[in-house]
């Protein structure tokens, strides 16, 4: 069963905006990582966060992390063209080593 | 070297076939995993290996028997496949089964006819 669902499940916006993707979560985790998927090829892991963090950069990536919430977002700052791509949040569970990934968000970016 | 390589990009198979998934790491990392991923959904895994020993074992069919020759190999070995078995299989590998920063190869794209 899936431990992370997304939304929106498809998202469209004009090169240079934003672009922000909400995950949510059902048990316990240790962290929450975000990865993106170019065309059904293989996953590329953007960022890691903790269960004791709240927000993490990395480039123009902004993931946040609310525990009480069970949810964290993705944000994406100055899309480009080459942002389209499918992103996956994955949770691990605490007292598991099993990493699981939400339904994911499809990203198109238009130039 | 931080590429995770699976040979091969496709493959198509008859019911009754018997065939191999390889892939390879040399990153030294000490876990690797199974992933079976169909059109528009997430990667399901299937497999988790930590120092070469079957980690986990997410309820897959007998069908699938994975292997792990030594750390740096992973093989998926594929016998009297249904077609719904058909799907992109990416495999992936990580410092230790904690699973943080997994690095993903290409995958394999099976088409079971």
């Amino acid at each position: 069963s899936q431990q992370g669902e997304e939304d929106p499940q498809a998202l469209s916006i004009q090169e240079g905006e934003n672009a922000t993707m909400n995950c949510s979560y059902k048990t316990s985790i240790n962290n929450l990582q975000w990865y993106r998927q170019n065309s059904g090829r293989g996953l590329v892991h953007l960022i890691l966060i903790r269960s004791n963090e709240r927000e993490k950069h990395s480039g123009r990536l902004r993931v946040t992390l609310d525990t009480s919430k069970k949810s964290s977002s993705l944000l994406i700052t100055a899309s480009r063209a080459a942002d389209t791509a499918s992103y996956f949040c994955a949770t691990d569970h605490t007292g598991g080593f099993k990493t699981i990934f939400g339904a994911g968000t499809r990203l198109f970016v238009k130039a | 070297d931080t590429e995770v390589t699976q040979t091969p990009k496709h493959l198509v198979m008859g019911m009754t076939n018997k065939k191999s998934l390889k892939c390879e790491q040399h990153m030294g990392h000490r876990a690797m995993y199974w992933y079976k991923q169909k059109a528009k959904k997430p990667p399901e895994l299937m497999f988790v290996y930590s120092y070469e020993k079957l980690s986990i074992n997410e309820s897959v069919p007998s069908r699938f028997s994975p292997e792990c020759p030594n750390s740096s190999l992973l093989n998926l070995h594929l016998h009297a496949l249904q077609p719904e078995d058909s799907a992109l299989y990416l495999c992936a590998s990580s410092q230790d089964r904690r699973g943080e920063g997994q690095y993903f190869g290409p995958g394999t794209r099976l088409t079971v006819t």
